[in-house]
C-alpha cells in the first residue's frame, strides 16, 4: 500500500535559518506524483508543488527548493533563510491510482515553527 | 481562475444531530472527492465520486456517511448522526479525470465541530 512517512514531527528554528523537511514515501506504482502543501493555522491546504515520477530534477522557486531521490524513495523541501510567516504545518502527498479513481496519500505533517 | 468552494466555512453541531457540508467543484471536473482532518492528524481520504456513484472509499467512510450531487453544481457529505469524533476539517476536492496525471485541486475546507 501507498505510504508516506514524515519523521520529523515538529521543527523549530530562528529565522534566517535554512530548514528542511524530509519525505520519504513507499508505492507500487510506476508513475505517480508527488506533492507538498502548506497548512496554515487559517487550515486550508496551500498547494505548493507536483512533481512526476519521471522528472528527477530538483526545484527552486524563490526560496523553496525540493529535491526528489527516486533511489532513495524521498522528496524532501528546503526553506531557505526562512520567516516567521513560513510557520505552518508542512505535509508531503503521494499520489495513488485506484481503479477507476485516484487519492492522495498524506503524510503525518511537520509542524515548523520559526522564531523571530 | 476557477477554485473549489465550501460551504460554510465552520459548522457547529450537536451530537447525533445530521449535517450536510457543500462543495462546489470546478464546472468542468467529473471527479469529486472529500477527505478529513482531525486536528493535529494528517489529512486523510474519504471517498470518491463520479458519474452520481461513489467509484471508491476509505474504511473510515461508514454508514453513517453518504455523499451526493443534488444539481448541477453542488457536491454534498451528509453525516447522519455525527458523533464527537466527527469533529474534524473536511476538505473537498476535484478533478479533472481519474487519472493521477490530473490534479485534484482542494477547497479551503469545512471545519465540523460536534458538541
Amino acid at each position: 500500500a501507498q505510504k508516506v512517512t514524515q519523521a520529523q514531527t515538529e521543527i523549530s528554528v530562528v529565522e534566517k535559518e535554512d530548514v528542511t523537511l524530509d519525505c520519504v514515501y513507499e508505492t507500487r506504482d510506476t508513475t505517480y506524483y508527488l506533492f507538498w502543501y502548506k497548512q496554515p493555522p487559517s487550515g486550508e491546504l496551500v498547494f505548493l508543488i507536483r512533481r512526476n515520477s519521471f522528472d528527477e530534477q530538483n526545484e527552486i522557486s524563490g526560496r523553496y527548493s525540493w529535491n526528489f531521490q527516486k533511489s532513495t524513495s524521498s522528496f524532501n523541501f528546503t526553506i531557505t533563510a526562512s520567516q516567521v510567516v513560513d510557520s505552518a504545518v508542512y505535509f508531503c502527498a503521494l499520489s495513488e491510482a485506484l481503479q477507476g479513481a485516484q487519492k492522495l496519500v498524506f503524510g503525518q505533517g511537520t509542524r515548523l515553527t520559526i522564531n523571530p | 481562475e476557477p477554485e473549489v468552494t465550501q460551504t460554510p466555512s465552520h459548522q457547529v453541531t450537536q451530537m447525533g444531530q445530521e449535517v450536510i457540508l457543500r462543495c462546489v467543484p470546478i464546472s468542468n471536473h467529473l471527479y469529486f472527492y472529500w477527505y478529513r482532518q482531525i486536528l493535529g492528524q494528517k489529512v486523510e481520504f474519504l471517498v470518491s465520486f463520479y458519474n452520481n456513484e461513489i467509484s471508491e472509499k476509505s474504511e473510515i467512510f461508514d454508514d453513517q456517511f453518504s455523499v451526493e450531487r443534488p444539481d448541477g453544481s453542488n457536491f454534498t457529505l451528509k453525516i447522519r448522526s455525527t458523533k464527537l469524533e466527527d469533529s474534524a476539517m473536511y476538505f473537498c476536492a476535484s478533478s479533472r479525470t481519474y487519472l493521477t496525471s490530473d490534479e485534484q485541486f482542494f477547497g479551503p475546507g469545512t471545519r465540523l465541530t460536534v458538541l
